[in-house]
């Protein structure tokens, strides 16, 4: 199976802030990653996917990047909306596997 | 607008079979252009996919649970279901069901509709 390690498991920030969260894949994927966002109670939601595509209605200030096997999802100025649980998900092979996820708190 | 809806039971004894479905609106689980799958996520802790199905009714399976799931597919009704048999409090979680949409150019899958999750509770 293939691993997906993020980094922080957590992190404290402020509203405007930039925060940046990182997928780690235990092997290559390509561009085969997606992000997704959960609020408590609620299920994910898809941010991203393919690497760089935003999902509609998503709102521009979330991004995304590759190096090789390390994925990066920026939020470029955090509303407080955004303060949430953040996992990353390959569908390079089966079984399809998501990050530990990012817990981005308000500080 | 495309909406998911876990029913089942929210408790089940242990060694019994969990059975939950996903009816699902304003899409048609037969159309062909989408997969069909089942994720959990145990209390506080992350995301495992379980499975998914296509409309012409395979399947696939995270193999840490392939002896015990079968996902099935009603489309008469737009649903499907999840079947897990010797249910142990390890498989204690909330149940999500989910639409799998696909890349045109490098078929990579991604989960773009939710349901809203149901939790199960195994306890005697």
């Amino acid at each position: 199976d293939i691993q997906m390690t993020q980094s922080p498991s957590s992190l404290s920030a402020s509203v405007g802030d930039r925060v940046t969260i990182t997928c780690r894949a235990s092997q290559n994927i390509d561009s085969y990653l997606n992000w997704y966002q959960q609020k408590p109670g609620k299920a994910p939601k898809l941010l991203i996917y393919a690497t760089f595509n935003l999902q509609s209605g998503v709102p521009s200030r979330f991004s995304a990047s590759r190096s090789e096997t390390d994925f990066t999802l920026t939020i470029s100025s955090l509303q407080p909306e955004d303060f949430a649980t953040y996992y990353c998900q390959q569908s390079y092979s089966s079984p399809l596997t998501f990050g530990g996820g990012t817990k981005v708190e308000i500080k | 607008q495309v909406q998911l809806q876990e029913s089942g039971p929210g408790l089940v004894k242990p060694s019994q079979t969990l059975s939950l479905t996903c009816t699902v609106s304003g899409g048609a689980v037969g159309s062909g252009a989408y997969y069909w799958s089942w994720i959990r996520q145990p209390p506080g802790k992350g995301l495992e996919w379980i499975g998914y199905i296509f409309y012409n009714g395979a399947t696939y399976y995270t193999p840490s649970l392939k002896s015990r799931v079968t996902i099935s597919l009603d489309k008469s009704k737009n649903q499907f279901s999840l079947k897990l048999t010797s249910m142990t409090a390890a498989d204690t979680a909330v149940y999500y069901c989910a639409r799998v949409a696909t890349t045109v150019v490098d078929d990579l899958y991604y989960f773009d509709y939710w349901g809203q999750g149901t939790l199960v509770t195994v306890s005697s």
